[in-house]
């Protein structure tokens, strides 16, 4: 059973728009996480997010990204305007114990 | 920033012998060190974790080692099976921050 929960599964858009995923966690926790693997390649961290404020972010996560804690469950973390270069697999992540990380069961992000 | 070095990129073992990677790390105040197993299109499933307080970890068939002095840890695999075979990555943090290695693809020929 995953220690949270992504949608879309999959996502499809065209370079330019605007995507927005989703990470809903089964239960409460403080810190949440994204992270990006480009297909075939190592993990990615892209941002962390402690009590509602982002605490820590990679070059990776520039003005394009953005996340929010918009009804004090869900976590998201939207792209502005999409580039190819985006199409990877999301996935958000939670700590249980310090900094012991889950990984949700992530979002495939292809951008034609 | 963490910079996760890991060897190697390939593994190739026969079923019941052992496996062996090795990560690098450069930060030296890193001090939590996961090990995930990626099967093909699924997650990252954290397997094994170790802290700087610890110089080694075992769970049933798999052990970790950490040498904070030369900055490397290590992940061991006794008597593999079939279903050990998936890319291995290892990863170093201090600031909840993980910065991962490169993975290993590892496989187990039966």
């Amino acid at each position: 059973e995953p220690e949270v929960t992504q949608t879309p599964s999959h996502q499809v858009t065209q370079m330019g728009q605007e995507v927005i995923l989703r990470c809903v966690p089964i239960s409460n926790h403080l810190y949440f996480y994204w992270y990006r693997q480009i297909l075939g390649q190592k993990v990615e961290f892209l941002v962390s997010f402690y009590n509602n404020e982002i605490s820590e972010k990679s070059e990776i996560f520039d003005d394009q990204f953005s996340v929010e804690r918009p009804d004090g469950s869900n976590f998201t973390l939207k792209i502005r305007s999409t580039k190819l270069e985006d199409s990877a697999m999301y996935f958000c992540a939670r700590d249980r114990v310090q900094e012991t990380q889950y990984f949700g069961p992530g979002t495939r992000l292809l951008v034609l | 920033g963490e910079n996760v070095e890991q060897h190697p990129s390939t593994l190739s073992v026969q079923e019941g012998d052992s496996a062996v990677i090795k990560c690098t790390y450069s930060d030296s105040a890193s001090n939590y060190f996961p090990w995930y197993k990626q099967e093909l299109g699924k997650r990252p499933q954290l397997i094994i974790d170790i802290r700087s307080n610890v110089g080694e970890k075992k769970d049933q068939r798999i052990a970790v080692t950490l040498n904070k002095t030369a900055k490397h840890f290590s992940l061991h695999i006794t008597e593999t099976q079939p279903e050990d075979s998936a890319v291995y990555f290892c990863a170093a943090s201090n600031d909840y921050k993980l910065s991962f290695g490169a993975g290993t693809t590892v496989t187990v020929r039966a």
